[in-house]
């Protein structure tokens, strides 16, 4: 079985310009999580969706940040502008209804703005 | 406000050896604390978890010992072995029946074990 699939892997790209990250969930899987991991703040969860509709959202750093899950197959995380301190490596995680307390996490999007 | 606190932040040991992580939390809500394993280039992955009605799980070398009264929780890794290096993360997480589980991350052990 597939697991979650995020892309692009790595993305370098200059201050000033928009990012686009996506993934794509587990299949039958209703729960999805943005998350943020650098050295100095670790592991922060951004945004969280369920069934498609975010949840909460408490975790998204600024405006600049803005996510989506048109449906259930796809997310996108989207930082515009982006600015040095953006770089880090994002995740995406999702979880089934039937364990809601299992989360599963994507290979990840490293991040660098120059 | 750092809700879950976790050390060392790194630990060496000798193959078949026991590594020991410690996890300490502030928030008595919390009610399933799992930990995370994280190889380079990867994303975290899930190893072991308990609830707080039990004070330890065992599931093969991983054992956690949880211990309500002290708000504490610790992953025991019985003869280690080098494909253990990784980093190791706590979490603690809270939520009603049917409900999402926000985890709120320890800030991570970088285990390496030596051959």
């Amino acid at each position: 079985d597939a697991g979650v699939i995020q892309s692009p892997r790595h993305e370098v790209t200059e201050m000033g310009q928009e990012v686009t990250l996506r993934c794509k969930p587990i299949s039958g899987h209703d729960y999805l999580f943005w998350y943020r991991q650098t050295m100095m703040r670790g592991l922060e969860l951004l945004i969280y969706f369920n069934n498609n509709v975010p949840i909460d959202d408490s975790g998204m750093p600024e405006d600049r940040f803005s996510a989506k899950m048109p449906n259930a197959s796809f997310s996108t995380l989207k930082i515009q502008p982006s600015e040095p301190r953006d770089s880090a490596v994002y995740f995406c995680a999702s979880s089934p209804p039937w364990r809601t307390y299992e989360q599963y996490f994507g290979p990840g999007t490293r991040l660098t703005v120059t | 406000q750092q809700q879950v606190k976790q050390s060392p932040q790194s630990l060496i040991v000798q193959k078949g050896g026991i590594s020991i992580i410690n996890c300490a939390y502030e928030n008595t809500a919390f009610d399933y604390f799992p930990w995370y394993q994280q190889f380079p280039g990867k994303g975290p992955a899930l190893l072991i978890a308990i609830r707080p009605d039990v004070s330890e799980k065992k599931e093969g070398r991983f054992t956690i010992s949880f211990n309500k009264s002290a708000k504490q929780f610790s992953l025991h890794i019985m003869d280690s072995q080098p494909g253990d290096s990784a980093t190791y993360f706590c979490a603690a997480s809270k939520g009603g029946p049917g409900s999402a589980r926000q985890l709120t991350f320890g800030s991570g052990t970088q285990l390496t074990v030596l051959p």
